[in-house]
């Protein structure tokens, strides 16, 4: 199995529920992130990882908790969620070599949320 | 602030004719450029960037990009539109030296007719 993958596809939870994405990549990338795309809107860089260590935290609430064992596993836990969570969550990857890279990143197909 | 400006929401273009998508972006020095593809239901889909040199780049599935340094344009472009290529279109950009956050647009759509 090649690229990125993200389970589950679609997901539906309660706000009081504790689920968790999970994303693996098989491209040997050493740099993983989680993005939110809301309809209408750009996409927002969420977290990532560099070599397993958290390198960009963009102003997330608590109740989104991510978690990088290995530079190929990338989760997102969530609890307690409010109804504007409701979204596409995209993870991806890339190769960086310190912090200039021209590299692209490569997404999965994402998991869509649904906060009732 | 950076950005990325992509100022139509919507491209509507006849199969067959020439089809440009615009980007323009307001970042310190000389950014990496990105274009990106997302497909229903799909993730986003590298297509083309600029790095340096020519300015105008190939890309996949016949995709091009000009990069205009003075405009801080960067604008996709196709000779020949495919009812295949109807998705949502992505700019990107990142700081050379501003870390790991590339930055995106907020997305075209476009729709290709027969």
């Amino acid at each position: 199995e090649t690229g990125v993958t993200q389970t589950p596809r679609h997901l539906v939870m309660g706000m009081t529920n504790k689920k968790s994405l999970k994303c693996e990549q098989h491209l040997g990338h050493n740099a993983m992130y989680w993005y939110k795309q809301s309809a209408k809107k750009p996409l927002e860089l969420m977290f990532v990882y560099s070599l397993e260590e958290r390198v960009e935290n963009n102003s997330v609430p608590s109740r989104f908790s991510p978690e990088c064992p290995n530079s190929s596993h990338l989760f997102l836990h969530l609890h307690t969620l409010q109804p504007e969570d409701s979204a596409l969550y995209l993870c991806a990857s890339s190769q960086v070599a310190g912090q200039d890279s021209n590299q692209p990143q490569h997404f999965g197909d994402g998991t869509r949320l649904s906060i009732l | 602030a950076q950005s990325v400006a992509q100022p139509e929401d919507q491209v509507n273009v006849a199969e067959g004719n020439p089809l440009t998508v615009k980007c323009t972006y307001s970042v310190s020095g000389n950014p990496y450029l990105f274009w990106y593809v997302q497909y229903p239901n799909r993730g986003l889909q590298f297509l083309l960037k600029y790095i340096t040199g020519d300015n105008l780049v190939k890309g996949s599935y016949g995709f091009e990009a000009e990069f205009n340094k003075s405009q801080t344009s960067f604008h996709l472009k196709k000779p020949s539109a495919l009812v295949s290529d109807s998705a949502l279109y992505f700019c990107a950009v990142r700081d050379r030296t501003g870390g790991f956050k590339t930055i995106f647009g907020a997305g075209t759509r476009l729709f290709v007719k027969a």
